[in-house]
């Protein structure tokens, strides 16, 4: 049974980073396209970022390009999301998520991680 | 950027009864379109996509239609365990969810 289990999450002032990590098990990570969606109290569920299985396509949408950087690890079979220059927008729940096919992606989520907190605040 | 506006905000039913949920987008998505569930503490869950197909084990009391800019969810006889927050996503431009339904019990 696939299963995600996401870390790193934390109080963080204004400007700081963290890193958030994504632990997959019950299937076989390098053929999915994984993404990172957060659900935050201004702007609800909000898709981040995507990488490819193959980490040939990476996206962001615009609110985190530039901030924010995804990647992937196949061997250790772990998603990371590492957070620069936090601001209290980015406050919320950050969930990892698999796409719904193996390979080519479908950009239909299942399943998804319980999620981690995180709080950006002075 | 494509808007999913879904009503209502709050559905209040008894077990047993029908529950009908709407997804509107600003712009036409043909059929790409995906419903997930999400109850408190727990990780959401994909109950359908491509408008209409369920996702692996979902049970057959889900059912999902409409194409362009309408689209429903219909839960047919709600089960205690259906009670949680539904949400809408579209795929056709980036990624976007609606604002979520809550089906709370009356």
């Amino acid at each position: 049974q696939a299963q995600l289990v996401e870390s790193g999450g934390g109080l963080v002032k204004p400007g700081g980073s963290l890193r958030l990590s994504c632990a997959a098990s019950g299937f076989k990570f390098s053929d999915y396209a994984m993404s990172w969606i957060r659900q935050t109290p201004g702007k609800g569920l909000e898709w981040l970022s995507h990488i490819g299985y193959g980490l040939t396509t990476i996206y962001y949408a615009e609110s985190v390009k530039g901030r924010f950087a995804i990647s992937r690890d196949n061997a250790k079979n772990s998603l990371y999301l590492q957070m620069n220059s936090l601001r209290v927008e980015d406050t919320g729940i950050y969930y990892c998520v698999r796409d719904r096919k193996q390979f080519a992606p479908s950009d239909w989520f299942d399943p998804w991680g319980q999620g981690t907190l995180v709080i950006v605040s002075s | 950027e494509i808007v999913l506006t879904q009503s209502p905000a709050t559905l209040s039913l008894s077990p047993g009864e029908r529950a009908t949920l709407s997804c509107r987008a600003s712009q036409s998505v043909d059929i790409s379109l995906a419903w997930y569930q999400h109850k408190p503490g727990q990780a959401p869950r994909l109950l359908i996509y491509d408008a209409s197909t369920r996702a692996t084990g979902i049970p057959a009391r889900f059912s999902g239609s409409g194409s362009g800019t309408d689209f429903t969810l219909t839960i047919s006889s709600l089960e205690p365990e259906d009670f949680a927050v539904y949400y809408c996503q579209q795929r056709t431009n980036w990624i976007t969810f609606g604002g979520g339904t809550k089906v709370d019990i009356k």
